[in-house]
Order: C-alpha cells, then sequence, then structure tokens
C-alpha cells in the first residue's frame, strides 16, 4: 500500500528546542515536500526535494531546514522553533512521472 | 507563479443537496488541475483531476470541468453526503511538480 508516514503526530515543545519531523515513503518517489497548513492561510510550501542531495525552498522557508540523504526520508528539522511556527505540517511525495500526490496524516506542532 | 481562488467557506447544506464549490486558477502555459480533499483529522488525497482543457474529472459523484476560456475548475456533486463533509482544495500545476493549492472550502452536509 502507497504511504507516507510522519512522526510524531502531535508535539508541543518550547521555544528554543530543536526538534525533527520525519517523513517516509515506500513508494520510491522522487518528489518529496513539506507544507504547513494554517487556518485561512490554507497549504504553503516551506521545501522540497526533486531527488537525492536535490532539495529547494518553497514558499515560506524561513525558520525550516531539510535533508534528503537517503530517497525514503525527507526530515523537517526545526533548528530554533518559535511560536509562530505552530502548525499542522504535511510531508507529500510524488513520482516526477506522475499527476498524485501523496500526503502523510500530519503533524501538529505547538511551540509554547 | 501560480495562484487559485477558491470560494470561501464554510458551504453548508442538507443531505442531498446540490453542490458547487468555484475555483479560478492563473497559471502559465496549460497547467494540469486538481481537486483534494482533506477529511477531518486526515491528510489531503487526491479527489480528481483534468489535464487538458474540456476535460471532465470525475470521482465518487464529484465532477469538474476544464474551463481554459474562463481559467475555471469548479467541483460539482449532485446530491451530497453527510461523509463529503471536509474540506476541499483546487489545486493547478503548470510546474513540474509544485502544486500551488487554494486556500480550501469546508464543506458541512447536515442530514
Amino acid at each position: 500500500e502507497a504511504q507516507v508516514t510522519q512522526n510524531p503526530r502531535y508535539l508541543i515543545t518550547v521555544t528554543g528546542k530543536k526538534l525533527t519531523v520525519t517523513c517516509s515513503q515506500n513508494m520510491n518517489h522522487e518528489y518529496m515536500s513539506w507544507y504547513r497548513q494554517d487556518p485561512g492561510l490554507g497549504l504553503r510550501q516551506i521545501y522540497y526535494s526533486m531527488n537525492v542531495e536535490v532539495t529547494d525552498k518553497g514558499d515560506v522557508p524561513e525558520g525550516y531546514k531539510v535533508s534528503r540523504k537517503e530517497k525514503r526520508n525527507f526530515p523537517l528539522i526545526l533548528e530554533s522553533p518559535s511560536p509562530n511556527q505552530t502548525s499542522l505540517y504535511f510531508c507529500a511525495a510524488k513520482s516526477l512521472a506522475g499527476y498524485e500526490q501523496y500526503f502523510g496524516p500530519g503533524t501538529r506542532l505547538t511551540v509554547t | 507563479g501560480d495562484s487559485v481562488t477558491q470560494m470561501e467557506g464554510p458551504v453548508t447544506l442538507s443531505e442531498e443537496a446540490f453542490l458547487t464549490i468555484n475555483c479560478t486558477y492563473t497559471a502559465t502555459g496549460y497547467p494540469s488541475l486538481f481537486w483534494y480533499v482533506q477529511y477531518p483529522g486526515e491528510g489531503l488525497q487526491l479527489l480528481l483531476k483534468a489535464t487538458k482543457a474540456d476535460d471532465k474529472g470525475s470521482n465518487k459523484g464529484f465532477e469538474a470541468t476544464y474551463r481554459k476560456e474562463t481559467t475555471s475548475f469548479h467541483l460539482e456533486k449532485g446530491s451530497v453526503q453527510v461523509s463529503d463533509s471536509a474540506v476541499y482544495f483546487c489545486a493547478p500545476n503548470s510546474g513540474y511538480s509544485t502544486l500551488t493549492f487554494g486556500k480550501g472550502t469546508m464543506l458541512l452536509v447536515s442530514p
């Protein structure tokens, strides 16, 4: 079954404490992406990756880092989280030859 | 870059009512067009797509037609069910892979 998994699903942390949200896909897809979803703003892309070791900024990259050392994994790193990064985060994967993006179940992050 | 305008919600309907959610877009070239749906507590999933002008995408009773002349991709369903309550996102894609999502339209269907 095609699957994108994210961990953790829920996280409450404090300002400045580094955290990583993991994303893994089992479809061998080249393209992976991170979005954040906020009320009234819809989904905004944070970073994306076209393949291993290839990453690029999306619309709202400030305060985030990513890496793509393996095809299946695309972790999102917040080096020094701030309250304005409180949001619902989604990871997605897609084959470059196809149309559909497959989304993970989401990670709800609260930064106090 | 691409942009999308969706009607604001929430859209509140009674079961078996007719649904229209408007979507207009601006994009370079000839984008593919998508509707994604997000059920409560879940990630987004593809509902339907259309890849060229006049194509009609359909799935689960929902339909949308790619209207190039009006740059629109309105979502319709003839008879909604309570289980259709969700947030619906319109998304054009004229780039290689990056989608631009609308802000989403919440649909609430009451029995």
